[in-house]
């Protein structure tokens, strides 16, 4: 069975950082790209970040390119987000994310087909 | 951009609902759906613009090209009742619609 077990997230401060951890079981990690996506309170989903299987390629959306890092170890199995710079709209719950199609290489993302439980991230003074 | 409507869709169980997706401009790349409830992750329905994903029930289709796309459920059942986003993925973005909620 696919899992995607996320932990970190909480309260931050603007101006602060945060790192995010998706661990990943159920699958060979290495065969799939990887993405971080979002929703914030009251509003709709939005793709944050993506990564391919060996990091050749990464992808961020404009709202937070050059403020977030996303990058995985595939020795652990793990993705990670790490969030600098945060800002009061980048309060919400962050998703890790599978892709539908098996890659094998370095792909870029399409469908999100597993994804984690969710974390909450929430900056706020 | 994806542009999503209805916003809100009232209907009852068994009722046929469609949502449709308009991507601002013709694209490389395809459309997926997804159901999203409260305080749960979203779940895959569609993949490349009509392909049910598994263990998905057949009352969901998809269908569309060019810019206009659409998801259908047809016999509307009550675990139905949820929000429902498409995304287009190129590749280098993945842009959601703003979602349609199904309510009863």
């Amino acid at each position: 069975e696919v899992q995607l077990l996320q932990s970190g997230g909480g309260l931050v401060q603007p101006g602060g950082s945060l790192r995010l951890s998706c661990a990943a079981s159920g699958f060979t990690f290495t065969d799939y790209t990887l993405s971080w996506v979002r929703h914030a309170p009251g509003k709709g989903l939005e793709w944050v970040a993506s990564i391919s299987a060996y990091e050749g390629h990464r992808k961020y959306a404009d709202s937070v390119k050059g403020r977030f890092t996303i990058s995985r170890d595939n020795s652990k199995s793990t993705l990670y987000l790490q969030m600098d710079s945060l800002r009061a709209e980048d309060t919400g719950v962050y998703y890790c994310a599978r892709d539908q199609r098996y890659c094998g290489g370095e792909c870029l993302a399409e469908s999100f087909q597993h994804w984690g439980q969710g974390t909450l991230v929430t900056v706020s003074a | 951009q994806m542009t999503q409507s209805p916003s809100t869709l009232s209907a009852s169980v068994g009722d046929r609902v469609t949502i449709t997706c308009r991507a601002s401009q013709v694209f490389g790349g395809s459309v997926a759906w997804y159901q999203k409830k409260p305080g749960k992750a979203p779940k895959l329905l569609i993949y490349g613009a009509s392909t049910l994903d598994s263990g998905v029930p057949s009352r969901f289709s998809g269908s569309g090209s060019g810019t206009e796309f659409a998801l259908t459920i047809t016999s509307l059942q009550p675990d139905d009742f949820a929000t429902y986003f498409c995304q287009l993925y190129t590749g280098y973005e993945f842009p959601f619609g703003g979602g349609t909620e199904v309510e009863i």
